[in-house]
């Protein structure tokens, strides 16, 4: 089975400073990965998505993550994070042709002026 | 396009009725999934449908079902509320070949008193 950890429930960080926001995963098979952001009162969206090949995988708004099998994790950062970033961050995993995701508990980024 | 759409926005229930929550996917998009979303179990993979075929389902009781019609428009029904039940049900779509891809409704926001 496949589980997913964020290892951070929230992290207050002040505008323009870097952020990572921690992910790691297990399974034992190959698996896909991915970042969703969820805004108050609205759904998910999808910020990034490892399936394969490069390890660095740029998403919408400034975010990158890294894909790090031997440590299984898949880190996501942002250089300089602004207010408009104050979300809910989750981190999720698929198991190609499961049909079926599994999504981490999620990570509050709070982002002061 | 037109994004996922979920009807209705809010609901409030009491304890042992029923109800059916819809949910429209892109135009295109075959797969539709659902999830429930609380503060004390996150989100949780409810099922996942294809051509009106359930392909996976997640850990909840009987009282969860689904159905997915010929237009790719799905359903979710639960009965006998429980207070439990409380919760975003959030409904996500995927373009075929890509089912690990998922774009998310708003979710409907369901109260049971």
């Amino acid at each position: 089975a496949q589980s997913v950890t964020q290892l951070d429930s929230q992290v207050p960080v002040f505008e323009e400073a870097p952020v990572e926001l921690r992910c790691n995963y297990s399974s034992s098979v190959s698996v896909y990965l991915f970042w969703y952001v969820q805004y108050p009162n609205q759904g998910l969206q999808l910020l990034l998505k490892y399936l394969s090949g490069s390890t660095l995988v740029k998403g919408i708004n400034g975010f990158e993550a890294e894909f790090n099998k031997s440590q299984t994790s898949f880190h996501l950062r942002k250089p300089s994070v602004h207010i408009s970033d104050t979300a809910e961050y989750f981190c999720a995993v698929s198991v190609t042709g499961g049909f079926k995701t599994i999504f981490g508990a999620g990570t509050r980024l709070f982002v002061k002026a | 396009k037109a994004g996922v759409t979920q009807t209705p926005r809010y609901l409030i229930k009491t304890r042992g009725q029923q109800v059916t929550l819809s949910c429209s996917p892109i135009s295109g998009h075959r797969s539709v999934s659902w999830y429930q979303q609380t503060p004390g179990q996150g989100l949780q993979f409810l099922f996942e449908y294809f051509s009106e075929t359930q392909r996976n389902k997640g850990n909840f009781p009987g009282r969860f079902s689904g159905r997915q019609f010929s237009n790719s428009r799905s359903e979710m029904n639960v009965s006998t509320l429980e207070l439990g039940d409380s919760a975003l049900y959030l409904c996500a779509s995927s373009p075929r070949g890509l089912e690990d891809t998922q774009y998310f409704g708003p979710g409907t926001r369901l109260t049971v008193l």
